[in-house]
């Protein structure tokens, strides 16, 4: 069975400009997490979606948005790039719609803001 | 605000056996997760305590002590394959999960 799938897997960016990132979820799961990690921390919630509906939010600026589609997968969009954003994506499929079930994680989008 | 300390760095010998503590401070708890990550590789789930007391999954254990906001993740018979970063992270609320910023773990021969 594929795992959670990620694209792309790298990608450069102009300060300024928006971009979107695509995670496909582990069959059968339900929930989809976003996650930033900068290199040497913790990776930092973005956001939760269950059944195509944000149901957690953590302390990003309003230029982080998401939706999932009916078929579960998810799009992580960040508009106006700031050098800061540059950071490894992840995305976490689940099956439950709390976060206290275990969250799978994809290879991640490593995004570049030059 | 809200804070998770673990140490940033822990060596240990082959074979040994090592923990690592967590301590939080949070606006809410519902329970405690520790994942594992490879340099270069995806975070891997380990454990969940949402209640106190020992979880055992083969040669990793997590404890939790709600009362004194506490954890740890004891792993035995250390191998080499074990070197990789440790996550402390606490489910906030239902919704919600904040990570710590890690311990790197190098086994030794």
């Amino acid at each position: 069975d594929a795992g959670v799938t990620q694209s792309p897997t790298h990608l450069i960016k102009t300060r300024g400009q928006h971009v979107t990132l695509r995670c496909s979820p582990i069959s059968g799961h339900k929930s989809v997490s976003w996650y930033q990690q900068v290199l040497g921390q913790g990776p930092q919630f973005i956001f939760q979606y269950y059944e195509k509906e944000e149901r957690g939010r953590g302390n990003f600026p309003d230029r982080f948005s998401a939706r999932q589609f009916p078929n579960y997968s998810s799009e992580l969009n960040v508009n106006a790039l700031l050098l800061g954003d540059s950071a490894l994506y992840l995305c976490a499929s689940s099956t439950g719609r709390t976060m206290n079930t275990e969250a799978f994680f994809g290879q991640g989008t490593r995004l570049t803001v030059v | 605000g809200q804070s998770l300390e673990q140490p940033s760095e822990v060596t240990a010998v082959e074979g040994a056996i090592v923990q690592i503590n967590c301590t939080y401070q949070t606006s809410g708890f519902y329970g405690l997760s520790w994942y594992q990550q490879h340099d270069g590789g995806a975070p891997t789930f380990l454990s969940y305590n949402g209640l106190d007391g020992l979880e055992e999954t083969g040669r990793f254990s997590s404890f939790l002590s709600r009362s004194d906001s506490y954890g740890y993740l004891l792993l035995q018979e250390l191998q080499m394959k074990d070197s990789a970063s440790y996550f402390c992270a606490v489910q906030t609320g239902a919704n919600n999960l904040f990570f710590g910023t890690g311990t790197r773990l190098t086994v030794i021969p």
